[in-house]
């Protein structure tokens, strides 16, 4: 079983739309827990973090359900900006582990 | 300074070539990643050094020799590559490995093995 499972979509939303998508992992004793945006042949770039209680920046809402062992990211209001791979990275046993990442296409 | 500096951005080798990759970082952070990405696939650990001392070896074949000369500066040399080893190259570094703190990434060496 892979560390950390990501929905892979590919999501192809319209300009305006909320979409959302989840990342389970499997280590309980994980620690901490981010959301990476990649763009076509960059390097990652921090989103946001993810807390226990839930954050929220701007017109991105991060979720962590330790019971169930996933988060979320949801995305409001969608712009063609927000075109890109999504990353769910899993910090535990000291090492960063990415999910497979989710494909965003937020088109006009 | 959130910056991570690699270099070269972009590389060519042939099979017989030593070459090296360099990363460095100025925010003091003592814990510094390689990592190995494919196209369309996420990033894949190679290396892990905490403190300059090699912490992680994720079972990286040894034609890949990490080396890390100070608490700024992380080397990648690369020997007698194979055309599969082609691939993004990214480092990355984190304030501290046993930290809840997120990575920073380079922007990576594209590298071309031919």
């Amino acid at each position: 079983r892979k560390e950390v499972e990501q929905d892979p979509g590919p999501f192809n939303v319209p300009e305006g739309a909320t979409v959302a998508f989840n990342c389970t992992y499997s280590n309980s004793a994980s620690q901490s827990f981010f959301w990476y945006r990649q763009d076509c042949r960059k390097e990652p770039k921090l989103l946001m973090s993810v807390y226990s209680s839930g954050n929220e920046d701007g017109r991105f809402t991060a979720q962590l359900n330790r019971a169930s062992q996933y988060i979320s990211l949801l995305i409001r209001d969608s712009k063609l900006s927000d075109s890109a791979t999504y990353l769910c990275v899993v910090i535990g046993d000291y090492k960063l582990s990415f999910g497979a990442g989710t494909t965003v296409t937020v088109r006009a | 300074d959130t910056e991570v500096t690699q270099t070269p951005k972009h590389l060519v080798m042939g099979m017989t070539n030593k070459k090296s990759l360099k990363c460095e970082q100025h925010m003091g952070h003592r814990a510094m990643y390689w990592y190995k990405q494919k196209a369309k696939k996420p990033p894949e650990l190679m290396f892990v050094y905490s403190y300059e001392k090699l912490s992680i070896n994720e079972s990286v074949p040894s034609r890949f020799s990490p080396e890390c000369p100070n608490s700024s500066l992380l080397n990648l040399h690369l020997h007698a590559l194979q055309p599969e080893d082609s691939a993004l190259y990214l480092c990355a570094s984190r304030a501290d490995r046993a930290m809840n703190t997120e990575a920073f990434f380079g922007q990576g060496t594209r590298l071309t093995v031919v």
